[in-house]
């Protein structure tokens, strides 16, 4: 089974761009994944999927400065022009036949 | 548009037994490309994975909590329900619904329901 390894915190200034990381386990380097945010008090939300390759396909409502990309066994987030909306728990997820696993989430201050 | 709605009782005393039940609205839950699950997370803490079950009933547990979890579905009712037995203070959490597309993502959750194990 995969582990996702997530720094626990980000911070960037209004306006800026922060990148997220989030590393797959020994061995399942290939695997898609997919970002999650969850805001103060909220459910999580899907926010995109994202290949090995780098490819990514955000889910509806995504905004625009969102993006994905991809290294060896690193995913990244990358969130440009960050907004103070933007602050919120940050997950990263992934797979196997019948279970999701979860990365222990990064937490992005905005300043 | 799919919503899914959790239900049931936010307080349980330790020893006893937690029941939940999502309602999903919006699309079938007899569906053959999606999965149902259920994920926690305690207060402060990140996401945890509980289980699914597809609308066959074939159900699939987190090794962590499987001698104490039974996941089942109604397609009757378009619910599916979680029961988690002898519970602890550790099982306090928020409690989510989700369907799991046919790629393995999550793609829509519940608003999710606290349970608080307490006497």
């Amino acid at each position: 089974q995969p582990v996702l390894t997530q720094s626990s915190s980000a911070s960037a200034s209004l306006g800026s761009s922060v990148t997220l990381t989030c590393t797959l386990s020994s061995g399942h380097s290939t695997y898609i994944i997919a970002w999650l945010q969850q805001q103060p008090g909220e459910a999580p939300r899907h926010l995109m999927k994202l290949e090995g390759r780098g490819s990514y396909t955000k889910g509806s409502g995504t905004p625009d400065r969102f993006s994905g990309s991809s290294s060896g066994a690193d995913r990244y987030l990358t969130i440009s022009n960050l907004q103070s909306e933007d602050e919120a728990d940050y997950y990263c997820e992934t797979w196997d036949s019948y279970t999701q696993v979860f990365g222990t989430g990064t937490r992005v201050t905005v300043l | 548009q799919l919503q899914l709605q959790e239900s049931g009782p936010g307080l349980v005393k330790p020893s006893e037994t937690l029941s939940l039940t999502c309602t999903v609205s919006g699309d079938s839950i007899s569906s053959s490309t999606y999965y149902w699950g259920w994920i926690r997370q305690a207060p402060g803490k990140g996401l945890e994975w509980i289980g699914g079950i597809y609308y066959s009933g074939s159900a699939y547990y987190n090794p962590s909590l499987k001698s104490r979890v039974t996941i089942s579905v109604d397609t009757s009712r378009n619910q599916f329900s979680l029961r988690l037995t002898s519970v602890t203070a550790a099982d306090t959490a928020v409690y989510y619904c989700a369907r799991r597309g046919q790629i393995g993502f999550l793609d829509s959750w519940g608003q999710g329901t606290l349970v608080i194990v307490s006497s």
